[in-house]
Protein backbone atom coordinates (compact mmCIF):
# COMPACT_ATOMS: atom_id res chain seq x y z
CA UNK A 1 0.00 0.00 0.00
CA UNK A 2 1.43 3.34 -1.01
CA UNK A 3 2.73 5.65 2.24
CA UNK A 4 3.45 9.15 2.59
CA UNK A 5 7.32 9.05 3.86
CA UNK A 6 9.24 12.08 6.20
CA UNK A 7 13.08 12.25 6.70
CA UNK A 8 14.43 12.68 8.93
CA UNK A 9 13.12 10.75 11.56
CA UNK A 10 14.86 13.12 14.32
CA UNK A 11 16.61 16.03 13.85
CA UNK A 12 18.28 17.88 16.18
CA UNK A 13 19.34 21.49 15.65
CA UNK A 14 20.74 24.36 17.81
CA UNK A 15 18.33 27.52 17.71
CA UNK A 16 18.95 30.18 15.33
CA UNK A 17 19.30 27.23 12.48
CA UNK A 18 17.58 26.34 9.34
CA UNK A 19 15.80 23.24 9.07
CA UNK A 20 14.60 21.56 5.92
CA UNK A 21 12.13 18.46 6.63
CA UNK A 22 11.41 16.42 3.60
CA UNK A 23 8.37 14.49 2.79
CA UNK A 24 7.37 12.28 -0.32
CA UNK A 25 3.82 12.54 -0.90
CA UNK A 26 1.91 9.15 -2.42
CA UNK A 27 2.93 9.60 -5.91
CA UNK A 28 -0.72 9.97 -7.61
CA UNK A 29 -1.76 12.68 -4.79
CA UNK A 30 -2.07 16.38 -5.47
CA UNK A 31 -3.12 18.18 -2.39
CA UNK A 32 -0.38 18.32 0.35
CA UNK A 33 -0.09 19.53 3.72
CA UNK A 34 2.13 20.04 6.87
CA UNK A 35 0.88 19.37 10.69
CA UNK A 36 2.67 19.64 13.74
CA UNK A 37 2.54 18.39 17.46
CA UNK A 38 4.19 19.86 20.29
CA UNK A 39 4.82 17.50 22.91
CA UNK A 40 1.43 16.66 24.81
CA UNK A 41 -0.74 19.06 22.99
CA UNK A 42 -3.09 18.72 19.10
CA UNK A 43 -1.78 18.35 16.33
CA UNK A 44 -2.28 21.37 15.01
CA UNK A 45 -2.50 22.19 11.11
CA UNK A 46 0.27 24.67 9.56
CA UNK A 47 -0.40 24.66 5.38
CA UNK A 48 -1.97 23.30 2.84
CA UNK A 49 -0.32 23.14 -0.59
CA UNK A 50 -2.24 22.69 -4.00
CA UNK A 51 -0.83 23.58 -7.83
CA UNK A 52 2.71 24.95 -6.57
CA UNK A 53 0.88 27.54 -4.26
CA UNK A 54 -0.21 27.79 -0.61
CA UNK A 55 -3.67 27.07 -0.60
CA UNK A 56 -4.38 27.61 3.17
CA UNK A 57 -2.20 28.60 6.19
CA UNK A 58 -3.12 29.12 9.81
CA UNK A 59 -1.49 31.32 12.06
CA UNK A 60 1.34 29.15 13.13
CA UNK A 61 2.78 29.33 10.04
CA UNK A 62 4.88 33.07 10.20
CA UNK A 63 7.56 33.91 7.76
CA UNK A 64 10.03 31.95 9.20
CA UNK A 65 8.40 29.16 7.73
CA UNK A 66 8.16 28.40 3.68
CA UNK A 67 6.99 25.14 1.70
CA UNK A 68 8.14 24.21 -1.05
CA UNK A 69 7.79 21.20 -4.03
CA UNK A 70 11.06 21.13 -5.89
CA UNK A 71 10.72 18.48 -8.16
CA UNK A 72 7.94 15.58 -8.65
CA UNK A 73 8.02 14.00 -5.75
CA UNK A 74 9.77 15.60 -2.94
CA UNK A 75 7.67 18.25 -0.35
CA UNK A 76 9.72 20.09 1.56
CA UNK A 77 9.06 22.35 4.98
CA UNK A 78 11.69 25.08 5.62
CA UNK A 79 12.05 26.78 8.88
CA UNK A 80 14.41 29.83 8.47
CA UNK A 81 16.09 30.48 12.10
CA UNK A 82 14.19 28.07 14.27
CA UNK A 83 13.35 28.61 18.22
CA UNK A 84 12.96 26.55 21.00
CA UNK A 85 8.91 26.29 20.47
CA UNK A 86 9.77 25.09 17.25
CA UNK A 87 10.37 21.89 18.97
CA UNK A 88 7.43 19.57 17.86
CA UNK A 89 6.18 16.51 15.74
CA UNK A 90 5.93 17.39 12.31
CA UNK A 91 4.03 15.31 10.31
CA UNK A 92 3.03 16.00 6.16
CA UNK A 93 0.35 14.61 4.93
CA UNK A 94 -1.42 14.18 1.03
CA UNK A 95 -4.46 13.88 -0.34
CA UNK A 96 -5.63 12.77 -3.86
CA UNK A 97 -8.01 16.05 -4.51
CA UNK A 98 -9.70 18.90 -2.12
CA UNK A 99 -12.86 17.31 -2.92
CA UNK A 100 -14.65 19.73 -1.05
CA UNK A 101 -12.85 18.18 2.27
CA UNK A 102 -14.41 14.72 1.48
CA UNK A 103 -11.08 13.13 0.67
CA UNK A 104 -8.61 11.23 3.25
CA UNK A 105 -5.51 12.63 4.21
CA UNK A 106 -2.89 10.04 4.28
CA UNK A 107 -0.36 11.03 6.93
CA UNK A 108 3.71 10.01 7.34
CA UNK A 109 5.38 8.78 10.18
CA UNK A 110 6.61 12.45 11.26
CA UNK A 111 9.79 14.13 12.20
CA UNK A 112 10.59 14.71 15.04
CA UNK A 113 12.56 18.07 15.47
CA UNK A 114 14.02 19.10 18.25
CA UNK A 115 16.01 22.82 18.87
CA UNK A 116 18.22 23.86 21.96
CA UNK B 1 -14.47 28.28 16.20
CA UNK B 2 -13.93 24.68 15.43
CA UNK B 3 -12.57 22.16 17.95
CA UNK B 4 -12.10 18.44 19.27
CA UNK B 5 -12.20 17.03 22.70
CA UNK B 6 -11.14 13.89 23.32
CA UNK B 7 -11.95 14.10 27.35
CA UNK B 8 -9.37 10.51 27.95
CA UNK B 9 -6.15 10.63 27.73
CA UNK B 10 -6.16 6.89 28.53
CA UNK B 11 -8.34 4.25 28.24
CA UNK B 12 -7.84 0.30 29.39
CA UNK B 13 -9.90 -2.43 28.41
CA UNK B 14 -9.30 -6.32 28.74
CA UNK B 15 -8.60 -8.22 25.22
CA UNK B 16 -12.30 -9.63 24.03
CA UNK B 17 -14.32 -6.69 26.16
CA UNK B 18 -16.10 -4.08 23.74
CA UNK B 19 -14.00 -1.08 23.86
CA UNK B 20 -14.69 3.14 23.49
CA UNK B 21 -12.89 6.28 22.93
CA UNK B 22 -14.97 9.31 22.97
CA UNK B 23 -15.05 12.32 20.43
CA UNK B 24 -16.88 15.54 21.26
CA UNK B 25 -16.71 18.11 18.37
CA UNK B 26 -17.43 21.59 18.21
CA UNK B 27 -18.17 23.32 14.63
CA UNK B 28 -20.12 26.09 12.88
CA UNK B 29 -21.94 24.20 10.23
CA UNK B 30 -22.02 19.92 8.82
CA UNK B 31 -19.38 18.45 10.21
CA UNK B 32 -17.14 16.22 8.39
CA UNK B 33 -15.35 13.30 10.95
CA UNK B 34 -12.55 11.24 10.78
CA UNK B 35 -10.75 8.95 12.93
CA UNK B 36 -6.69 8.08 12.78
CA UNK B 37 -5.07 5.79 14.61
CA UNK B 38 -1.01 6.02 15.34
CA UNK B 39 1.45 2.92 16.06
CA UNK B 40 5.03 3.51 17.64
CA UNK B 41 6.68 5.10 14.66
CA UNK B 42 3.82 5.11 12.41
CA UNK B 43 2.14 7.89 10.76
CA UNK B 44 -1.46 8.40 11.17
CA UNK B 45 -3.40 5.73 9.40
CA UNK B 46 -6.76 6.29 8.71
CA UNK B 47 -10.03 4.42 9.82
CA UNK B 48 -13.14 5.57 8.89
CA UNK B 49 -14.79 8.85 8.16
CA UNK B 50 -18.52 9.74 8.27
CA UNK B 51 -19.41 12.59 5.43
CA UNK B 52 -23.60 12.17 5.40
CA UNK B 53 -25.87 9.19 5.51
CA UNK B 54 -26.13 6.24 8.14
CA UNK B 55 -24.78 7.60 11.03
CA UNK B 56 -23.37 4.19 11.95
CA UNK B 57 -19.74 4.29 10.17
CA UNK B 58 -17.57 0.97 9.50
CA UNK B 59 -13.99 1.26 9.11
CA UNK B 60 -11.01 -0.54 9.20
CA UNK B 61 -9.80 -3.39 11.85
CA UNK B 62 -13.24 -4.06 12.74
CA UNK B 63 -13.67 -0.61 14.31
CA UNK B 64 -16.74 1.48 13.68
CA UNK B 65 -18.46 5.30 14.95
CA UNK B 66 -21.57 6.23 15.78
CA UNK B 67 -22.14 9.75 15.10
CA UNK B 68 -24.82 11.49 17.17
CA UNK B 69 -25.75 15.08 16.15
CA UNK B 70 -27.52 16.28 18.85
CA UNK B 71 -24.85 15.34 21.07
CA UNK B 72 -21.95 16.37 18.48
CA UNK B 73 -20.16 13.47 19.65
CA UNK B 74 -18.61 10.16 17.21
CA UNK B 75 -17.33 8.03 19.78
CA UNK B 76 -14.92 5.01 18.58
CA UNK B 77 -15.91 1.67 19.23
CA UNK B 78 -15.14 -2.30 18.38
CA UNK B 79 -17.19 -5.23 19.85
CA UNK B 80 -14.21 -7.18 21.00
CA UNK B 81 -10.80 -5.71 21.88
CA UNK B 82 -7.44 -7.29 20.64
CA UNK B 83 -3.92 -6.59 21.81
CA UNK B 84 -2.91 -5.40 18.72
CA UNK B 85 -5.42 -2.40 18.84
CA UNK B 86 -3.24 -0.91 21.20
CA UNK B 87 -2.17 2.58 19.88
CA UNK B 88 -2.82 6.13 20.24
CA UNK B 89 -6.02 7.40 18.75
CA UNK B 90 -7.12 10.52 17.48
CA UNK B 91 -10.29 11.77 16.74
CA UNK B 92 -10.57 14.73 13.82
CA UNK B 93 -13.02 17.07 12.68
CA UNK B 94 -12.95 19.39 8.62
CA UNK B 95 -15.46 21.65 8.61
CA UNK B 96 -16.33 22.16 4.77
CA UNK B 97 -17.25 25.66 5.17
CA UNK B 98 -13.85 26.84 6.02
CA UNK B 99 -11.28 24.95 4.46
CA UNK B 100 -9.54 21.25 3.45
CA UNK B 101 -7.71 21.72 7.48
CA UNK B 102 -8.08 19.07 10.23
CA UNK B 103 -9.10 19.67 13.26
CA UNK B 104 -7.61 17.29 15.49
CA UNK B 105 -7.80 16.26 19.30
CA UNK B 106 -5.34 15.48 21.50
CA UNK B 107 -5.21 12.04 21.28
CA UNK B 108 -6.38 9.17 23.98
CA UNK B 109 -3.77 6.18 24.35
CA UNK B 110 -5.41 2.89 24.32
CA UNK B 111 -4.29 -0.19 26.33
CA UNK B 112 -5.73 -3.80 25.77
CA UNK B 113 -4.77 -6.24 28.65
CA UNK B 114 -4.40 -9.30 27.69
Amino acid sequence: EPEVTQTPSHQVTQMGQEVILRCVPISNHLYFYWYRQILGQKVEFLVSFYNNEISEKSEIFDDQFSVERPDGSNFTLKIRSTKLEDSAMYFCASSESPSGGLETQYFGPGTRLLVL
Amino acid sequence: AQSVAQPEDQVNVAEGNPLTVKCTYSVSGNPYLFWYVQYPNRGLQFLLKYITGDNLVKGSYGFEAEFNKSQTSFHLKKPSALVSDSALYFCAVRDPNTGNQFYFGTGTSLTVIP
